[in-house]
């Protein structure tokens, strides 16, 4: 398994100030990925994190509103840039040690945000 | 394009009663298939996954789940549900081809165990 933390575990915020959430695990691990869940709502990924590469964004997500970064194989952070209230939502980190087919993904707690 | 369906948005049941939470699937090739759990105000955590082999999955606090491939389902379940278990529940498909496939999710279904 993999233990991760995110922080911040939760926070409020104004409409239009920027927010990064930081996730780190317990052992360098391949693919990192970054998830929202909307309330009441499943998971949309929103990119995939590799290290020594940019991120690859999901439809519907562009680098300039969720920049992403991932300096090392145990770190990654995803900015929410410019918020409005639609924003308002879990986000999560997770990983894949190998990022291969049979892999697990382990999810960390999330950082529940609001958007005043 | 694979999609994942979970009949059920929302489970009631009684303490100590069996339950079955249902995930059906729809893919062009083989898959990998599996169940999540979300505690209130937790991240996601496996409950079990079907890879190959035997189709009955057992997995973690007493749930098991069984893959049929004719039907396309991937159904959870346990005997006898506890309080405890009063959670969210994620069904996920992967789809196997030569290259890396990501995780689709189900909508979920919310599992409300009373006393």
């Amino acid at each position: 398994s993999a233990v991760i933390s995110q922080k911040p575990s939760r926070d409020i915020c104004q409409r239009g100030t920027s927010l990064t959430i930081q996730c780190q695990v317990d052992s360098q691990v391949t693919m990192m990925f970054w998830y929202r869940q909307q309330p009441g709502q499943s998971l949309t990924l929103i990119a995939t994190a590799n290290q020594g590469s940019e991120a690859t964004y999901e439809s519907g997500f562009v680098i300039d509103k969720f920049p992403i970064s991932r300096p090392n194989l145990t770190f990654s952070t995803l900015t929410v840039s410019n918020m409005s209230p639609e924003d308002s939502s879990i986000y999560l980190c997770s990983v894949e040690r190998r990022g291969g087919p049979t892999d697990t993904q382990y999810f960390g707690p999330g950082t529940r945000l609001t958007v005043l | 394009a694979q999609s994942v369906t979970q009949l059920d948005s929302q489970v009631p049941v009684f303490e100590e009663a069996p339950v079955e939470l249902r995930c059906n699937y729809s893919s062009s090739v083989s898959v990998y298939l599996f169940w999540y759990v979300q505690y209130p105000n937790q991240g996601l955590q496996l409950l079990l996954k079907y890879l190959s082999g035997s189709t009955l999955v057992k997995g973690i606090n007493g749930f098991e789940a069984e893959f049929n491939k004719s039907q396309t389902s991937f159904h959870l379940r346990k005997p006898s549900v506890h309080i405890s278990d009063t959670a969210e529940y994620f069904c996920a498909v992967r789809e196997v081809t030569g290259g890396y496939n990501k995780l689709i999710f189900g909508a979920g279904t919310r599992l409300a165990v009373h006393p």
